[in-house]
């Protein structure tokens, strides 16, 4: 099993650009999350989804738009890139089931919106 | 609504000195604790867990117990070395939610 993908790594995006950040996992996982990660800070949650077709708001929505067509696929789109979402974003995914399952983390995708 | 209060950083301590990072918790309901560790560059990694009062996690020499009555679940380790210098992350989930909530982490550097 790859686990939890993301690509790109690193981006660099102009102001009132938009770009669509790829995470998949391989693990038949239902629940799938995006958090961004800010410098000195913990995670914030932004997206997540419960199984294909189902997606909620977290935290920190605003400005950000997701889909889930599939049980493997979680890409989170910024429509209008702007500095204030210049961070480390992080996808990832837990199966369903008792509560001492966890998440499993990508290993990020570093943007800078100049 | 629940959180995650962590000791602030950074940490830095000589190899060999015992670590404490405090961690508490404000949840509704009876939520799972976690400890997560995050090595330069990398994502996190789950480091240890409790489930329920009084249980303690252990992986790696770092020992965490959930208590209940003071609503902590403090990281332990008697004898850190410098492959332990990363940021911590204490977080919880609700046994009824599916969202998980993190602390703002620790920078723990380990110096020979």
């Amino acid at each position: 099993n790859a686990g939890v993908t993301q690509t790109p790594k690193f981006r660099i995006l102009k102001i009132g650009q938009s770009m669509t950040l790829q995470c998949a996992q391989d693990m038949n996982h239902n629940y799938m999350y995006w958090y961004r990660q800010d410098p000195g800070m913990g995670l914030k949650l932004i997206y997540y989804s419960v199984g294909a077709g189902i997606t909620d708001k977290g935290e920190v929505p605003n400005g950000y738009n997701v889909s889930r067509s599939t049980t493997e696929d979680f890409p989170l789109r910024l429509e209008l890139a702007a500095p204030s979402q210049t961070s480390v974003y992080f996808c990832a995914s837990r199966p369903q089931g008792a509560v001492m399952e966890t998440q499993y983390f990508g290993p990020g995708t570093r943007l800078l919106v100049l | 609504g629940d959180s995650v209060t962590q000791m602030e950083g950074p940490v830095t301590l000589s190899e060999e000195a015992f670590l404490t990072i405090n961690c508490t918790y404000t949840a509704t309901g009876y939520p799972s604790l976690f400890w997560y560790v995050q090595y330069p560059g990398e994502g996190l990694q789950l480091l240890l867990k409790a489930t329920k009062a009084d249980d303690k996690g252990s992986n790696k020499g770092f020992e965490a117990t959930y208590r209940k009555e003071t609503t902590s679940f403090h990281l332990e380790k008697g004898s850190v070395q410098v492959s332990d210098s990363a940021v911590y992350f204490c977080a919880l989930s609700e046994r009824t939610g599916n969202q998980f909530y993190f602390g703002t982490g620790t920078s723990l550097t380990v110096i020979p």
